[in-house]
Parts: C-alpha cells; sequence; structure tokens
C-alpha cells in the first residue's frame, strides 16, 4: 500500500539556520503531496502542497519540490525562526484513490534563539 | 479560525462516563474524518464520512461511536473507555475528491481517568 517515510526527529537548529526534513514516498503512479504543520497545542495546518511532478509548493519561505524519480518531497526554508518550532508530517494523496490521507510519523523542529 | 471547529477543547472523563466529542465545518466540504493523535505514535485515522456515509472505519473498538447526521457536522460519542484512550482527537473535513488536502480542526485533549 501507499506510504510515507520521513526523517526521524526531533531536529534541533539555531534561529537563521537552514532547515531541511526529508520525504519520500511509495504510491503508483502520480500521488498529490502535502505538508502539514502542528503546533503545540493545536491541530495540523496545510503548509504547502504539490499536486504533479516537478511541482513546487511554497509558503511562509518553506518550499517543497515534487520529485517524481527519486519519490521525494524534502521540505527546506533558508533560515528559521523560532517561530517554526513545530512538528511538520509529510502526507500523500493516493491518485485516483479514495479521500484517505496517508500521513508520515512527523518531525518535530526546535528552533533555539 | 480554521473553518472547522473542534469542542470541547479539553475532556476529562472517568471509564464509565459517556461523553460526545462534536465537529462542525463551515467550508462547504463533503467528506468528515476523525484522527486519534497519541504521544509517540503515529495519526491514527478512525472514521471516514463521505456525503454522511461512513466509508471507513480502521477497526475502531465499538467504545467510539460516529455520528454524522450532515455534511457539516461529525460527532464521536465515547462510553466506557479505557485509560490508554487519552488522546489528542482530531477532526478533518475536505473536498470530494480531497485534491487540496484536508483541513483540520484544533482538536479535543481527552483524559480518561
Amino acid at each position: 500500500g501507499d506510504s510515507v517515510t520521513q526523517m526521524e526527529g526531533p531536529v534541533t537548529l539555531s534561529e537563521e539556520a537552514f532547515l531541511t526534513i526529508n520525504c519520500t514516498y511509495t504510491a503508483t503512479g502520480y500521488p498529490s503531496l502535502f505538508w502539514y504543520v502542528q503546533y503545540p497545542g493545536e491541530g495540523l495546518q496545510l503548509l504547502l502542497k504539490a499536486t504533479k511532478a516537478d511541482d513546487k509548493g511554497s509558503n511562509k519561505g518553506f518550499e517543497a519540490t515534487y520529485r517524481k524519480e527519486t519519490t521525494s518531497f524534502h521540505l527546506e526554508k533558508g533560515s528559521v525562526q523560532v517561530s517554526d518550532s513545530a512538528v511538520y508530517f509529510c502526507a500523500l494523496r493516493s491518485q485516483g484513490g479514495s479521500e484517505k490521507l496517508v500521513f508520515g510519523k512527523g518531525t518535530k523542529l526546535t528552533v533555539n534563539p | 479560525e480554521t473553518g472547522v471547529t473542534q469542542t470541547p477543547r479539553h475532556l476529562v472523563m472517568g471509564m464509565t462516563n459517556k461523553k460526545s466529542l462534536k465537529c462542525e465545518q463551515h467550508l462547504g466540504h463533503n467528506a468528515m474524518y476523525w484522527y486519534k493523535q497519541s504521544a509517540k505514535k503515529p495519526l491514527e485515522l478512525m472514521f471516514v464520512y463521505n456525503f454522511k456515509e461512513q466509508t471507513e472505519n480502521n477497526s475502531v473498538p465499538s467504545r467510539f461511536s460516529p455520528e454524522c447526521p450532515n455534511s457539516s457536522h461529525l460527532f464521536l460519542h465515547l462510553h466506557t473507555l479505557q485509560p490508554e484512550d487519552s488522546a489528542l482527537y482530531l477532526c478533518a473535513s475536505s473536498q470530494v475528491p480531497a485534491n487540496y488536502g484536508y483541513t483540520f480542526g484544533s482538536g479535543t485533549r481527552l483524559t480518561v481517568v
């Protein structure tokens, strides 16, 4: 079945450091790919998405590019802030499949001043 | 305002109590979902409703009983829960098909004592 694998956390960075959180997926066809963010005590919020190969999703300084050849959707940010501390989830929706999103296990990011 | 509202935000209940969690969405979506989020475990999909019809039940114990009276409202009725049921319960909604992902509520933090 479809699955998402993201890097184990936690990840701890200093403010203004470069962030990469790796995400790879297993799915048939061309799934839609998503990154969600969960701040402490809150639900998940959609951060960005990409629906076809080579698409780049971007929001709030975060970017991720849909790489079909490597089945990856890595999340990047050039300069993190303390306010970016949260848990980040990679997810996919199968092409032509059910409405179900398949989530990765989440990666906790802590940014220190 | 996320468009998906969950009440209550926090709930403490005894193992013999009966309580209900409520979820309401104002986004015109036609699919709604219940997820369970426990510490150090992946997100667990519990139930899926499309156009008020339950389309998925992921082997959830019968002490959890969902109800979807219309496309805007979703309930999770709880009875005779166990301490291990303590978790954050997240509601989400989406269009059908879910091309743009899900919109999540802020969750209900449930503690079973």
